[in-house]
């Protein structure tokens, strides 16, 4: 079964532009999740989708990050513009209707100058 | 509001046994879990304890407490690949919240 994949698996850009991460979940999985690590600290939650719904955005940043999930399929996570403090590696996560544990992806390294 | 704390670093020598703690303060509780990330790589689903006791999976085991808000991830026979980033998590209680709130994590660095 092939797993979360994430892409790009890196990225670097100047303050101000825009960039979009993609996810492709586990096929068949329901849940999706967006998390990030900040300066090696802990992996924070940033929002979680049931299929093509927002089921909870409470750890979303701000108003800069878009996150659309077209068709209950693929993710996407905008930010625009991106700022400095939004460096990091974000990570998207799937998982059934009832598993404990999360497939996570690789995680897209975003490199803000 | 969830906080949960486990140590930064553990050192250990390979085909030792290595326990790794986590204590978490929440305002309820959902499960304990475990994840294992190598550098650069996905973090890796290891265990979950909703009741108190131990889960033993091959050469990893984890043990929850939930008394003492207390658990921790034993690894035995260890190896050089176990080298890598441990981190605990809990599941937000509130109904509906899958979240998970993650610990800092415990680098685990296994020498020869």
């Amino acid at each position: 079964e092939a797993g979360v994949t994430q892409f790009p698996s890196h990225s670097v850009i100047e303050k101000g532009q825009t960039v979009t991460l993609r996810c492709d979940p586990i096929s068949g999985h329901d849940n999706l999740y967006w998390y990030r690590r900040v300066m090696g600290k802990e992996i924070k939650f940033l929002l979680h989708f049931v299929k093509e719904s927002k089921q909870d955005e409470s750890g979303m940043p701000n108003n800069r990050f878009l996150a659309e999930r077209t068709g209950g399929t693929y993710s996407t996570l905008k930010v625009q513009p991106a700022e400095l403090e939004d460096s990091g590696v974000y990570f998207c996560a799937s998982s059934p209707v009832t598993a404990y544990g999360y497939t996570f992806g690789s995680g897209t390294r975003l490199t803000v100058v | 509001g969830q906080s949960l704390e486990q140590p930064s670093e553990v050192t250990a020598v390979e085909g030792a046994i290595v326990q790794i703690n986590c204590t978490y303060q929440t305002s309820g509780f959902y499960g304990l879990s475990w994840y294992q990330q190598h550098d650069g790589g996905a973090p890796t689903f290891l265990s979950y304890n909703g009741l108190d006791g131990l889960e033993e999976t091959g050469r990893f085991s984890s043990f929850l407490s939930r008394s003492d808000s207390y658990g921790y991830l034993l690894l035995q026979e260890l190896q050089m690949k176990d080298s890598a980033s441990y981190f605990c998590a809990v599941r937000d209680p509130d109904t509906g919240r899958r979240a998970l709130t993650f610990g800092s994590g415990t680098r685990l660095q296994v020498q020869p």
